[in-house]
């Protein structure tokens, strides 16, 4: 089976950068993805790391490392609008692709 | 360009009701899931369905079933609805292969009383 782990609620300062951690257990996967959800809204795809590293899109990084089952979420220079939840999510190697997700991190941005 | 659409957006079931919670995308996506979502329990997979004419079990899919009816198309039905599965449920799309996104629906929210 499939489980991730991460934090439940996070809070940083305007303007800081916050590390959002994910740690999981499968038995195969292709990679670690981030998603992004504002209340009431749908999830939306942030990040997929498919290697072991570092992948940098904007003020959002996404890290991983296969050897440790650990991968990360960074935000930079955070904003309020990034007041969300984020959710961590593996995509398997069987049972056709299908895509499981952590309990989600509540990030709260305060100025 | 629509992307995911689901139907209906709110409802309201009387315990023992039954219903199906159509959703479509036009994205030419071979993968389609259900999800639902619960206040702190993140998104939990019910069904999924690889390909058109394939459907398989999620982490929760006791009380659910589905049809691809076609490849834009995958419902989800509780055939007698329980206060238990009230609850934001998402539908979503995907390319078939390692490193797609999910795309998702707007969510449908269900009241069971």
């Amino acid at each position: 089976g499939q489980s991730l782990e991460q934090p439940s609620e996070v809070t940083a300062v305007e303007g800081a950068i916050v590390q959002i951690n994910c740690t999981y257990q499968t038995s195969g996967f292709y990679g670690l993805s981030w998603y992004q959800q504002h209340d009431g809204g749908a999830p939306t795809f942030l990040s997929y790391n498919a290697l072991d590293g570092l992948e940098e899109t904007g003020r959002f990084s996404s890290f991983l490392s296969r050897s440790d089952s650990y991968g990360y979420l960074l935000l930079q220079e955070l904003q309020m609008k990034d007041s969300a939840s984020y959710f961590c999510a593996v995509r398997g190697r069987t049972g056709g692709f299908k895509t499981i997700f952590g309990a989600g991190t509540r990030l709260f941005v305060k100025a | 360009n629509a992307g995911v659409t689901q139907t209906p957006k709110f409802q309201v079931l009387k315990t023992g009701q039954s219903m199906t919670l159509q959703c479509a995308q036009d994205m030419n996506h071979n993968s389609m899931y259900w999800y639902r979502q619960d206040p702190g329990m993140g998104l939990r997979l019910i069904y999924y369905s690889a390909s058109e004419g394939t459907t398989d079990k999620g982490e929760v899919p006791n009380g659910y079933n589905v049809s691809r009816l076609n490849k834009r198309e995958f419902s989800l039905r509780l055939e007698s609805a329980a206060p238990s599965q009230t609850s934001v449920y998402f539908c979503a799309s995907s390319r078939a292969g390692e490193n797609t996104e999910a795309f998702f629906g707007q969510g449908t929210r269900l009241t069971v009383v």
